[in-house]
């Protein structure tokens, strides 16, 4: 079975630009996840989504928003670029037993 | 709020000398213990989730056991291909019926020499 796929997997934008990341989960998951990693640190948690509704958000800016699709893949939008933004973007995806499996991420690059 | 701390922060071992990493919480209501092994440049791997005080898991060279306090990962004769970021997280409810937000510790380089 195909695991978590994220796409593009290397983005470079500059500052105030805007840029969506895309996921599809493992079949049969319905719950989404989406987390920031900085150089040197564990992933912060950015937003959960779970049957098309957001269910849970982390501490980041309205500049971060996502959505979820009814086949359950997800996407992330981030608008006004900072410097700040440059980091891994990871999705994961869960079924009902807890679990959340990730995918190779995105790396993105604010110039 | 809910806060994880993992130690050591690198730990360097020698092929075949075990040993423990640590991972602290602070959280109201866990919802799961969970470990990952991460390469440099890739996603999280998921490796053991542990519920319960007492609980312990096993694969391969890693056993994880769990405290009301905290986790330990063991390490039994590690070979070079063990080296990896290993991430300790904590799972919360964020709303849904699966555990939407993990809390994760800054993690554990460890290197294996052979």
């Amino acid at each position: 079975d195909a695991g978590v796929t994220q796409s593009p997997t290397h983005l470079i934008k500059t500052r105030g630009q805007q840029v969506t990341l895309r996921c599809s989960p493992i079949s049969g998951h319905k719950s989404v996840s989406w987390y920031q990693q900085v150089l040197g640190q564990g992933p912060q948690f950015i937003f959960q989504y779970y049957e098309k509704e957001e269910r849970g958000r982390g501490n980041f800016p309205d500049r971060f928003s996502a959505r979820q699709f009814p086949n359950y893949s997800s996407e992330l939008n981030v608008n006004a670029l900072l410097l700040g933004d440059s980091a891994l973007y990871l999705c994961a995806s869960s079924g009902d037993r807890g679990a959340q499996y990730f995918g190779p991420g995105t790396r993105l690059t604010v110039l | 709020e809910d806060q994880v701390t993992q130690s050591p922060e690198a730990l360097r071992l020698q092929e075949g000398e075990s040993s423990s990493l640590n991972c602290s919480y602070t959280v109201s209501g866990l919802r799961g213990l969970f470990w990952y092994r991460q390469d440099p440049g890739k996603g999280p791997e998921f490796l053991f989730t542990l519920y319960s005080a007492g609980e312990e898991k096993e694969k391969e060279r890693l056993k994880a056991t769990l405290t009301k306090k905290e986790s330990f990962l063991h390490i039994t004769a590690p070979k070079p291909e063990d080296s990896a970021t290993y991430l300790c997280a904590v799972g919360v409810n964020a709303g849904g019926t699966s555990y939407g937000k993990l809390t994760f510790g800054q993690g554990t380089i460890l290197t294996v020499h052979p």
